[in-house]
Parts: C-alpha cells; sequence; structure tokens
C-alpha cells in the first residue's frame, strides 16, 4: 500500500513563527503535492514538485515556500505564519505516466492553528 | 481555464435510499475527472476516476458516476446509502494539476 507520511496531526503555532510541515511517500513517486483545505472551499493547492529540487506555483503560494531535495520529502514551509495561515494542511504524491497525472494519495493531514 | 462546480454543500438521505452527488465541469477538452471521499478525521480516499475509457464508471462502495460530455456533468450515484456512505465528496477535474470542488457533505440518517 503506498504511505503518505505527514509529520504531525496537529500543530499550534504563534504569529510570526516559522513553521515546517514534513511529508514523506514511500512509492517513489515522482509528484508531490500540498493543499490546504478549508470548509466550503474545498481543497486549494499551495505548491507542487515533480522532481527533487523542482517546484512549481499551484493557485495560493503567498505566504508559503517549499523544500524538495530528497525525492520522497517535501517540505512545506510558513516564513512567518499569520493567523489567515490556520487551517487544515493536506500532501499528496502521484506517478507521473507520460503527460498525465495518476491518482494521487494523501496523507492524513496538520490540522494547523496559529494564534 | 477548467472548473467544476459541486452544485449541493450538503445532501441528506435516509438508509437505504439513492444517493445522488450533483457536479458539473467547464474544461476547453475531454478532461479525466474524479471523485474523491473523505471520512471525518481521515484523509481523502479516491472512490473512481473517469480517463475516457467508458462513460459510466464504477468505483469503490458501490458508487458509480456517469460522464456526460454534452451536459458537462460527472455526477455520482448509489443505489442505496450506508451509514458508513455519510463523509465528504470532492468531484475532481484535471488538466496539469488538480482542480477541487467545494465538497458534498452526505449526511445519512438511520
Amino acid at each position: 500500500d503506498v504511505k503518505v507520511t505527514q509529520s504531525s496531526r496537529y500543530l499550534v503555532k504563534r504569529t510570526g513563527e516559522k513553521v515546517f510541515l514534513e511529508c514523506v511517500q514511500d512509492m517513489d513517486h515522482e509528484n508531490m503535492f500540498w493543499y490546504r483545505q478549508d470548509p466550503g472551499l474545498g481543497l486549494r493547492l499551495i505548491y507542487f514538485s515533480y522532481d527533487v529540487k523542482m517546484k512549481e506555483k499551484g493557485d495560493i503560494p503567498e505566504g508559503y515556500s517549499v523544500s524538495r531535495e530528497k525525492k520522497e520529502r517535501f517540505s512545506l514551509i510558513l516564513e512567518s505564519a499569520s493567523t489567515n495561515q490556520t487551517s487544515m494542511y493536506l500532501c499528496a504524491s502521484a506517478w507521473l505516466a507520460g503527460d498525465f497525472y495518476n491518482e494521487q494519495f494523501f496523507g492524513p493531514g496538520t490540522r494547523l492553528t496559529v494564534l | 481555464a477548467q472548473s467544476v462546480t459541486q452544485l449541493d454543500s450538503h445532501v441528506s438521505v435516509s438508509e437505504g435510499t439513492p444517493v445522488l452527488l450533483r457536479c458539473n465541469y467547464s474544461s476547453s477538452y475531454s478532461p479525466s475527472l474524479f471523485w474523491y471521499v473523505q471520512h471525518p478525521n481521515k484523509g481523502l480516499q479516491l472512490l473512481l476516476k473517469y480517463t475516457s475509457a467508458a462513460t459510466l464508471v464504477k468505483g469503490i462502495n458501490g458508487f458509480e458516476a456517469e460522464f456526460k460530455k454534452s451536459e458537462t456533468s460527472f455526477h455520482l450515484t448509489k443505489p442505496s446509502a450506508h451509514m458508513s456512505d455519510a463523509a465528504e465528496y470532492f468531484c475532481v477535474v484535471r488538466y496539469s494539476t488538480l482542480t477541487f470542488g467545494k465538497g458534498t457533505m452526505l449526511l445519512v440518517s438511520p
């Protein structure tokens, strides 16, 4: 079974802190994604990566950065956390087949609260 | 530009009755479409996907969806709801990345 793990299920941080969210997948997937999920808004893509050290902005990259130093690990960084970044963060990974992405496999999520 | 619209934010059914969760998409060409389910405090799980092989797609747990190009729809159905079906369902359209609908919460009463 594909497994995507996230470093924390719940996280509480203060405004202005630097926050790291870690995601690890064990299926040698090329592609990894970070989303945030908010009630009534569905999932919105923050960043994705299709290879080590490669990254692409998604729909809402402002206030976030990412790092992919190893294929299995994709980190989301909040340089200076703000209260409007309180959300559920979901990591996903997928194979790349030709030009198309296959099913994305999701981690359990990290619920981040910024006070 | 692609987009996906889930027409109902909440759907309530009784156990044993049919389920219909509606989804419309817009895309400049035939897309790939997915339905994902998220149970409380669980990660998202793929229910089914349409990739142009067949217009009626069967998924897990008795769910199925029909791709109707003329109506740009991809509605999710199940003949008989079960209590364990209570969850949030997301319709998703794919181009280079996935675009998620805002979700439909399915409530199942005894």
